[in-house]
């Protein structure tokens, strides 16, 4: 159980162009999902929660009007890129929370490889 | 500031060689420390849970234990498919659901 899915799983695009970024949950759902960011050889970095209906919250210094989410249904979160730059180039994992009392584990999806060139 | 610290940052062991992994954190308003396996290119991997002190968790090889101001995962006879990054993290403070992260320990298992 607690699946995530992310699609696509690697993408390349051009500078000035924008990219959609898919995350479900498959088994369960999700009230809460996170959006991630991970450099190479970094850990990972939380840029933004994700709350089914209502808008997503930032982490400072996490631009909202070019990492556009949308939360659309208990199953799925959308992270669009727009007007991506080669430093938006990065590794980008979703991952969803289980809820419940006392249940703050957060599932990951596999991933998703952004290349701007 | 929350911060979760981890050393060491890479740790190479023999085979069936048991050590312990080690995460330390800010102390105030603790709501939970999670220990993660991730893989090269992949997300990572839920393992374990920990709300208070004195709490372990174990799961074949690995067992997770939590005081005041720190976490350990022990490894035990670990085999080379135990080869991963492992990472810890806590929930960000005030009352938010997000995950901060240390910057995890890279395990190599030589067979």
């Amino acid at each position: 159980g607690a699946v995530v899915s992310q699609h696509p799983s690697w993408v390349i695009c051009k500078s000035g162009t924008s990219v959609k970024i898919e995350c479900r949950s498959l088994d369960f759902q999700a009230t809460t999902m996170f959006w991630y960011r991970q450099f190479p050889k970094q850990s990972l970095m939380l840029m933004a929660t994700s709350n089914e209906g209502s808008k997503a919250t930032y982490e400072q210094g996490v631009e909202k009007d070019k990492f556009l989410i949308n939360h659309a249904s208990l199953t799925l979160s959308t992270l669009t890129v727009t007007s991506a730059h080669p430093e938006d180039s990065s590794f980008y994992i979703c991952s969803a929370r289980v809820g419940g009392i006392r249940r703050y584990e957060q599932y990951f999806g596999p991933g998703t490889r952004l290349t701007v060139t | 500031e929350d911060q979760v610290t981890q050393s060491p940052e890479a740790l190479r062991l023999q085979e069936g060689e048991s050590s312990s992994l080690n995460c330390s954190y800010t102390v105030s308003g603790l709501r939970g420390l999670f220990w993660y396996r991730q893989d090269p290119g992949k997300g990572p991997e839920f393992l374990f849970t920990l709300y208070s002190a004195g709490e372990e968790k174990e799961k074949e090889r690995l067992k997770a234990t939590l005081t005041k101001k720190e976490s350990f995962l022990h490894i035990t006879a670990p085999k080379p498919e135990d080869s991963a990054t492992y990472l810890c993290a806590r929930l960000t403070g005030g009352g938010a659901d997000g995950l901060t992260f240390g910057k995890g320990t890279h395990l190599i298992i030589q067979p």
